[in-house]
C-alpha cells in the first residue's frame, strides 16, 4: 500500500478555513485518494476522495495536486464541531483489493473558538 | 439514513473468557471488515469479509479471532481467549462494493480486558 505523510496536529480558528496537507509522492494510476476523519471517541467517518480532479461535497473540498504526489483537504469554513484526527489514505481500484483501509497517524486538528 | 450498529457499546471480561461483539452492518451492503484501536493508538484493520468468507486478514487476525455473519444480517467478531493487550476500541464497518467503495463505520465496542 503506498504511504501518506501527514503533519501531526494543525491548529485553526473557529470559521476559518483550513488546509490539511498530504503527501503521496510513491502513489500510483489507479491510487484513489480518501479522506476520513474520526471525531473523539467515534469512528471514522468518510469525508471525501478523487483520482485526479479536484472534489467538492457538502463536507470539504479535495484539491489534488497535477502531478498526484500531493493532496490539500480544505475546510471552508472551521467549526468546532471540525476538530478531529483526519486521514490521507491511498487506495487502489484493483479486483484484489478487498477494501481495507490502511490507516495513518492522520493530522489531529484543533480547532479554537 | 442507515448506519452501522454496534453492540456491546462497552464490554469487560475477564482475561482468559471468550467474547463475542456484534455488528449490524447497512443492509444492502456486501463487504464487513473490522478494525481496531489500541488507546492512543492508530486504527488498525483486522479482517475483511465478503460472500461469507475471509477476503483478507491481517497479522493481528490469529487463530484467537474468528468471523462469522450468522444470519444475514449480523456480522460477529470472537476473540476465544481474551488477552490484557486485546483492550481496545473494535469498529466495524461495511461497504456495498469492495475497492474503493466508501466505507461506513459503526460506533465502536470498548473492549476491556482484566
Amino acid at each position: 500500500d503506498a504511504k501518506t505523510t501527514q503533519p501531526n496536529s494543525m491548529e485553526s480558528n473557529e470559521e476559518e478555513p483550513v488546509h490539511l496537507p498530504c503527501n503521496h509522492s510513491t502513489i500510483s494510476g489507479t491510487d484513489y485518494i480518501h479522506w476520513y476523519r474520526q471525531l473523539p471517541s467515534q469512528g471514522p467517518e468518510y469525508v471525501i476522495h478523487g483520482l485526479t480532479s479536484n472534489v467538492n461535497n457538502r463536507m470539504a473540498s479535495l484539491a489534488i495536486a497535477e502531478d498526484r504526489k500531493s493532496s490539500t483537504l480544505i475546510l471552508h469554513r472551521a467549526t468546532l464541531r471540525d476538530a478531529a484526527v483526519y486521514y490521507c489514505i491511498l487506495r487502489y481500484d484493483g479486483s484484489s483489493n478487498t477494501g481495507k483501509l490502511i490507516f495513518g497517524q492522520g493530522t489531529t486538528l484543533q480547532v479554537k473558538p | 439514513e442507515p448506519e452501522v450498529t454496534q453492540t456491546p457499546s462497552h464490554q469487560v471480561t475477564q482475561m482468559g473468557q471468550e467474547v463475542i461483539l456484534r455488528c449490524v452492518p447497512i443492509s444492502n451492503h456486501l463487504y464487513f471488515y473490522w478494525y481496531r484501536q489500541i488507546l492512543g493508538q492508530k486504527v488498525e484493520f483486522l479482517v475483511s469479509f465478503y460472500n461469507n468468507e475471509i477476503s483478507e486478514k491481517s497479522e493481528i487476525f490469529d487463530d484467537q479471532f474468528s468471523v462469522e455473519r450468522p444470519d444475514g444480517s449480523n456480522f460477529t467478531l470472537k476473540i476465544r481467549s481474551t488477552k490484557l493487550e486485546d483492550s481496545a476500541m473494535y469498529f466495524c464497518a461495511s461497504t456495498r462494493d469492495g475497492s474503493t467503495d466508501t466505507q461506513y463505520f459503526g460506533p465502536g465496542t470498548r473492549l476491556t480486558v482484566l
